[in-house]
């Protein structure tokens, strides 16, 4: 059974930073790309990164570009993201979640986590 | 960027109804087109891919549409557990999601 299991939410001052992970289990971890994807308080989803299976293509939207590093760690089955510099807007429920096919980068999304609250207060 | 645009936003439908959903993408997509079905405070799950194949599990009363830059999902005979948001995205490039259509009970 595929698990997604995020840590590393709370409450954050603005112009702080914030280090989420992501643990993986049931399926070969190192093979599939990952998303973070969040979704702020009645809004959308919003794609915030991509990292392939062996790390070293990285992928950002403009929203998180140049303040933001996702990493994962494959002998851990882990997935980070490190943002800085948050602003309100980066409020949301952050989710990790597994592409449904091996290999690629664009992909529908199989699983997610359960998701992490980020509130950043100014 | 590409942009998704649901409609309607939001409607009310009877258990047993049919109901579709309309997705239209800024640009063309071909069919990299997926459906998500959100729970109040659950993650979205995947109903539906390729803008028409079903997911493994998921119920064959959805069913998808569309090829280009529109896209439909339909909802036949809706059950109590379909009453939920849902979300169109678009997988042709950097992925982005449709702002969502919270479908409720009339």
């Amino acid at each position: 059974e595929v698990k997604l299991l995020e840590s590393g939410g709370g409450l954050v001052q603005a112009g702080g930073s914030l280090r989420l992970s992501c643990s993986a289990s049931g399926f070969r971890f190192s093979l599939y790309a990952m998303y973070w994807v969040r979704q702020a308080p009645g809004k959308g989803p919003e794609w915030v990164s991509t990292i392939s299976g062996s790390g070293d293509k990285t992928h950002y939207a403009d929203s998180v570009k140049d303040r933001s590093t996702v990493s994962r760690d494959n002998s851990k089955n882990t997935v980070s993201l490190q943002v800085n510099y948050l602003r309100g807007d980066d409020t949301a429920i952050y989710y990790c979640a597994k592409l449904r096919e091996r290999f690629l980068e664009w992909e529908p999304l199989d699983h997610w986590g359960q998701g992490a609250l980020v509130i950043v207060s100014s | 960027a590409i942009r998704m645009t649901q409609s309607p936003s939001s409607f009310s439908a009877s258990p047993g109804d049919t109901v579709t959903i309309t997705c239209r993408a800024s640009q063309v997509v071909s069919i990299y087109l997926a459906w998500y079905q959100q729970r109040p405070g659950k993650a979205p799950k995947l109903l539906i891919y390729g803008a028409s194949t079903l997911q493994s599990g998921v119920s064959s009363r959805f069913s998808g549409s569309g090829s280009g830059t529109d896209f439909t999902l339909t909802i036949s005979s809706l059950q109590p557990e379909d009453f939920a948001t849902y979300y169109c995205q678009q997988y042709y490039s950097f992925p982005s999601f449709g702002g969502g259509t919270k479908v409720d009970v009339k």
